[in-house]
């Protein structure tokens, strides 16, 4: 089956440093890639659609300039989470589909904590 | 009103028990169906498509009911691993479009 991978699948930094998390979609290529965020106890919430060749689309809420998606080939998407704070800490998770309606393939999560 | 909604529970049934959970979408031009399981502290992993015809997996059975717009998910025999959370996502058609439910807390007590 479809395999979609995700590195590091844990990091602890600092505040005020940024963190790239990367997002590989390995046996299919992705021109859409999906970025979410989880807090404890809480529901997956969408924070971006990362589009290949374009700019990302942010989910109303999300600060662009803080959470940085870059897709620049048809099998990789990276978040770089700039000048981290605590409130930042979060497990941060990617997915991706080989096409419009399939179903989605998750990247096994990054959990990122922010000292 | 949500476009994906389902009850986030939790279920507590014992071992063996039959549940079925519901999800109800708003879009009817939604195309694709899924239900995902997702365990504490790790991805969501997918469980399975839900066909019109409905679909059966082992103790897994899903349905469609497109007059009604909701999907279901019925779970025989549990067992304890079957504990998790389990996500409804709808995708409307030809798009990239993912909904996702909040989910469903199921635990399976021994």
């Amino acid at each position: 089956g479809a395999v979609v991978s995700q590195h590091p699948s844990w990091v602890i930094c600092k505040s005020g440093t940024s963190v790239k998390i990367e997002c590989r979609s390995l046996d299919f290529q992705a021109t859409t890639m999906f970025w979410y965020r989880q807090f404890p106890k809480q529901s997956l919430m969408l924070m971006a659609t990362s589009n290949e060749g374009s700019k990302a689309t942010y989910e109303q809420g999300v600060e662009k300039d803080k959470f940085l998606i870059n897709h620049a080939s048809l099998t990789l998407s990276t978040l770089t989470v700039t000048s981290a704070h605590p409130e930042d800490s979060s497990f941060y998770i990617c997915s991706a589909s080989g096409q419009a309606n399939s179903p989605l393939h998750f990247g096994n999560g990054t959990r990122l904590t922010v000292t | 009103r949500k476009e994906v909604e389902q009850d986030p529970g939790p279920f507590n049934v014992p071992e063996g028990a039959t549940v079925a959970f519901n999800c109800t979408y708003s879009n009817s031009a939604s195309q694709s169906f899924f239900w995902y399981r997702q365990d504490c502290r790790k991805e969501p992993k997918l469980l399975m498509s839900v066909y019109s015809s409905g679909n059966e997996d082992g103790r897994f059975t899903a349905q469609l009911n497109r007059a009604s717009q909701y999907i279901s998910l019925l779970i025989r025999d549990s067992k304890l691993s079957d504990s998790a959370t389990y996500l409804c996502v709808v995708s409307a058609s030809g798009t990239y479009k993912y909904i996702f439910g909040t989910g469903t807390r199921l635990k399976v007590l021994a």
